[in-house]
């Protein structure tokens, strides 16, 4: 079955600093989803890629999907304490059923 | 903006008995489905719903487990007779073509 790995498990992170998270996964993606979800709360979608080499932004949170459609990468910018939460990673299969990795804790210190 | 919606926020039963948990998707979505979370654990996905039928179904999908769109507008899942383990976080998500998936605040389900 097809694994994905979010490296590092958590970050701590000084407010204004810029930082990468990554999502490796064990084949080939076809579809690579981002969300973030608050401790105890719903997921929010923030992007999805499709193309090896697609990269998407939205306001300072930037994703790119490798040429080989193995690993991707979320880069935010001048990191605020909005951004703090946890990062997840998902794949899509048959039936547009979506698997996560375990995701990643950011928090941003003020 | 619209959004997915669910109730109750939190559910607390007694081991045995049957919760409902509800869900309204966006109102022109066609794909629903429904996830949980574990405490401490990850997202996994249990079934997904389109055209008035199961799509796909988990392993943890069995037999106490089914789902419903009894209307236009809302999509339930039912646990007929619960047990200690299922306690998580439980997801709603609906999408318009079955690619970006929006998702629900979720329900706190707690068994005791």
């Amino acid at each position: 079955s097809q694994e994905l790995e979010q490296s590092p498990q958590s970050l701590i992170v000084q407010e204004g600093k810029n930082l990468t998270i990554n999502c490796t996964s064990s084949k080939t993606l076809y579809g690579l989803y981002w969300y973030k979800q608050k401790y105890g709360e719903g997921l929010i979608f923030l992007m999805m890629l499709q193309k090896g080499g697609e990269e998407k932004s939205h306001e300072k949170i930037t994703a790119k999907l490798d040429e080989k459609k193995q690993q991707s990468s979320l880069h935010i910018t001048a990191s605020q304490p909005s951004h703090a939460g946890i990062y997840l990673c998902g794949y899509t299969g048959a039936n547009s059923k979506l698997t996560f990795g375990k995701g990643i804790t950011l928090s941003v210190r003020p | 903006e619209p959004e997915v919606t669910q109730t109750p926020s939190h559910q607390v039963t007694q081991m045995g008995q049957e919760v409902i948990l509800r869900c309204v998707p966006i109102s022109n979505h066609l794909y629903f489905y429904w996830y949980r979370q574990i405490l401490g654990q990850k997202v996994e996905f249990l079934v997904s719903f389109y055209n008035n039928e199961i799509s796909e179904k988990s392993e943890i999908f069995d037999d106490q487990f089914s789902v419903e769109r009894p209307d236009g507008s809302n999509f339930t899942l039912k646990i007929r007779s619960t047990k200690l383990e299922d306690s998580a976080m439980y997801f709603c998500a609906s999408s318009d073509r079955g690619v970006e998936q929006f998702f629900g605040p979720g329900t706190r389900l707690t068994v005791l």
